[in-house]
């Protein structure tokens, strides 16, 4: 029954190595988020897909890719990791933002990723 | 740009009834959010103002000001599992679909 979901959770590699991380949502929303939290606890978009398609791309370096193979999932691929991108990462859905009904974003567990 | 800011820390004791504030400077605003995170979890929704006034949800309510671009999260009847990082969050009404997210405000109840 889980809604939002990710794997994996904890996440230990070494710098200049390639990860993914995955998320899948059961809710039927169309719109999908990446949200990197550091170790200050901010909290800030990466990512959003709404119904498989990119609609927002914030200032994050191209070594991250986001990729949306059906509106349900939305994974996130990272290249040469280095030390900086240490944080915890979390996927969201919600339905579209500024619907009057709904604003909630549903998000997963996060995941810890630690690059040493 | 947008930007949110809130106190970083407020302390307060069980029982008692607690106000965190938010002020915002963005451009398109929709509405506000306000969104519990306890260590170690997911950050989860608890209230969203479309519109100036007090919405209240049990034991939470939240407020907004458009004029004063301000709202607050009032907590009432603490409990220690109230403990928790608390974050404003705001709608912007343009092409983006995402939350632009305050630094948090941690709640720490005492007995």
């Amino acid at each position: 029954d889980t809604a939002v979901s990710q794997t994996p959770k904890y996440l230990v590699t070494q710098m200049g190595n390639d990860k993914s991380i995955k998320c899948e949502q059961n809710l039927g929303h169309d719109t999908m988020y990446w949200y990197k939290q550091d170790s200050k606890k901010f909290l800030k978009i990466m990512f959003s897909y709404n119904n498989k398609e990119l609609i927002i791309n914030e200032t994050v370096p191209n070594r991250f890719s986001p990729k949306s193979p059906d509106k349900a999932h939305l994974n996130l691929h990272i290249n040469s990791l280095e030390l900086g991108d240490s944080a915890v990462y979390f996927c969201a859905s919600s339905h579209p933002l500024g619907a009057e009904t709904y604003n909630e974003q549903f998000f997963g567990p996060g995941t810890r990723l630690t690059v040493l | 740009g947008q930007s949110l800011e809130q106190p970083s820390e407020v302390t307060a004791v069980e029982g008692a009834i607690v106000q965190i504030n938010c002020t915002y400077q963005t451009s398109g605003f929709y509405g506000l959010s306000w969104y519990q995170q306890h260590d170690g979890g997911a950050p989860t929704f608890l209230s969203y103002n479309a519109l100036d006034g007090l919405e209240e949800t049990g034991r939470f309510s939240s407020f907004l000001s458009r004029s004063d671009s301000y709202g607050y999260l009032l907590l009432q009847e603490l409990q220690m599992k109230d403990s928790a990082s608390y974050f404003c969050a705001a709608c912007i009404r343009t092409g983006r679909r995402a939350l632009t997210f305050g630094s948090g405000t941690r709640l720490q109840v005492q007995p």
